[in-house]
Formats: C-alpha cells, sequence, structure tokens
C-alpha cells in the first residue's frame, strides 16, 4: 500500500542550527509530496510541495527535493529560528480522483534560543 | 476571512451524546474533506465530498455521518459518542477532484468525550 515513513522526534536544535527531517515514501504509481507545518493550537498549513520526480519545492527558507530513486522528500532549512518550533508533516497523494492526502505520522521540532 | 472555518473549535461532551461540527470554506472549491487528527498527530481521511458527492468514505464507524448541503459547506455529525472519538477533527477544501490540488485545511475542532 501507499504510505509515509517520517523521522521519530521531537528533534530539539538551538536557533541557527542546520535542521533536516527525513521523509521517505512507499507508492504504487507516481506520487505528488508535501510538507504540511502545524503550529500550536493551529491548523495544517501547506509549506511546499513537488509534483514530479527532481522538482524542489521551497518556502520561507525550508526546501525539499523529490528523489524518485530513494523515494525521499526530506525537509531541510539552512538556519532554524525559535518560531519554526512545531509538527512537520509530509505526505503524499496521487493525481486521480477520490485521492486524499495520506500522512505520515509527524515530526515535531523544537528551537530553543 | 478564513478561508476554511469550522464550528465549533472547542467542544467537550459526555459519552452517548450526539454532536455535529459544521465547516464552511469562502474559496470557491468544489471538494471537502474531513480528516482526523489522534491523540499521537496522527492524521487520517475520513471523509470527501466533490460538488455534494461521497467520493471518499474510508473505514469509519457508522456513527460518523458527513453531510453536504452545497458545495460550500461540509458538516459532520456523530452519533452515540465513544471516548474514543475525542481526537481533533480537520476539515478542507481544494478544487478539483485531483488529489495533486493544494489542500486547505481549517483549524481544527478539538472534541473531548467525558
Amino acid at each position: 500500500g501507499n504510505s509515509v515513513t517520517q523521522m521519530e522526534g521531537p528533534v530539539t536544535l538551538s536557533e541557527e542550527a542546520f535542521l533536516t527531517i527525513n521523509c521517505t515514501y512507499t507508492a504504487t504509481g507516481y506520487p505528488s509530496l508535501f510538507w504540511y507545518v502545524q503550529y500550536p493550537g493551529e491548523g495544517l498549513q501547506l509549506l511546499l510541495k513537488a509534483t514530479k520526480a527532481d522538482d524542489k519545492g521551497s518556502n520561507k527558507g525550508f526546501e525539499a527535493t523529490y528523489r524518485k530513486e530513494t523515494t525521499s522528500f526530506h525537509l531541510e532549512k539552512g538556519s532554524v529560528q525559535v518560531s519554526d518550533s512545531a509538527v512537520y508533516f509530509c505526505a503524499l497523494t496521487f493525481n486521480q480522483a477520490g485521492t486524499a492526502l495520506i500522512f505520515g505520522k509527524g515530526t515535531t521540532l523544537s528551537v530553543s534560543s | 476571512d478564513t478561508a476554511v472555518s469550522q464550528t465549533p473549535k472547542y467542544l467537550v461532551t459526555q459519552m452517548g451524546n450526539d454532536k455535529s461540527i459544521k465547516c464552511e470554506q469562502n474559496l470557491g472549491h468544489d471538494t471537502m474533506y474531513w480528516y482526523k487528527q489522534d491523540s499521537k498527530k496522527f492524521l487520517k481521511i475520513m471523509f470527501s465530498y466533490n460538488n455534494k458527492e461521497l467520493i471518499i468514505n474510508e473505514t469509519v464507524p457508522n456513527r460518523f455521518s458527513p453531510k453536504s448541503p452545497d458545495k460550500a459547506h461540509l458538516n459532520l455529525h456523530i452519533n452515540s459518542l465513544e471516548l474514543g472519538d475525542s481526537a481533533v477533527y480537520f476539515c478542507a477544501s481544494s478544487q478539483g477532484r485531483s488529489g495533486r490540488n493544494t489542500i486547505y485545511f481549517g483549524e481544527g475542532s478539538w472534541l473531548t468525550v467525558v
């Protein structure tokens, strides 16, 4: 079946540290890949996405590259801020009717000053 | 203006009660969803409607019944609430049936069953 696996959290970093959150997927076909972020007490917001192999999604200093050969979509940021503290979800879906996002279990990021 | 709005945001109720969560979107989208986030923050699709037609119906107890009076609204009614129904329920919307279209989420409805 289709699934998304994220690294276990929580991830604890100091401000300005480099961030990597690993995400790998299993899919029958060619999915689109997404990163969503959930700030404390809020809903999910789309952070970035990539719809085909080798695409790079980027937003707010975060980026992730769709790697078909390793079935991965790792999230990176060069210098995290306290305001980046949140739960990050990797997700996939397909370009066909009647499909919905399949989420990983989420990774909690905590950034301290 | 909030794009996808849900009410209520917080709901505490007793086991056995029936409750509804309402959702409205003002994005002009034709597809709406309900997702459930459990205590471990795991998110899973429950239902999806496209132009008032049910297109996704995952394995959920039939105590949960979605209703879409028009394409801008998707309500979730839950009968005979159980402790295990305690979760955050997210409404979402997108344009078109394709899963690739960006999905916009509401802020969630925190349901606690006591």
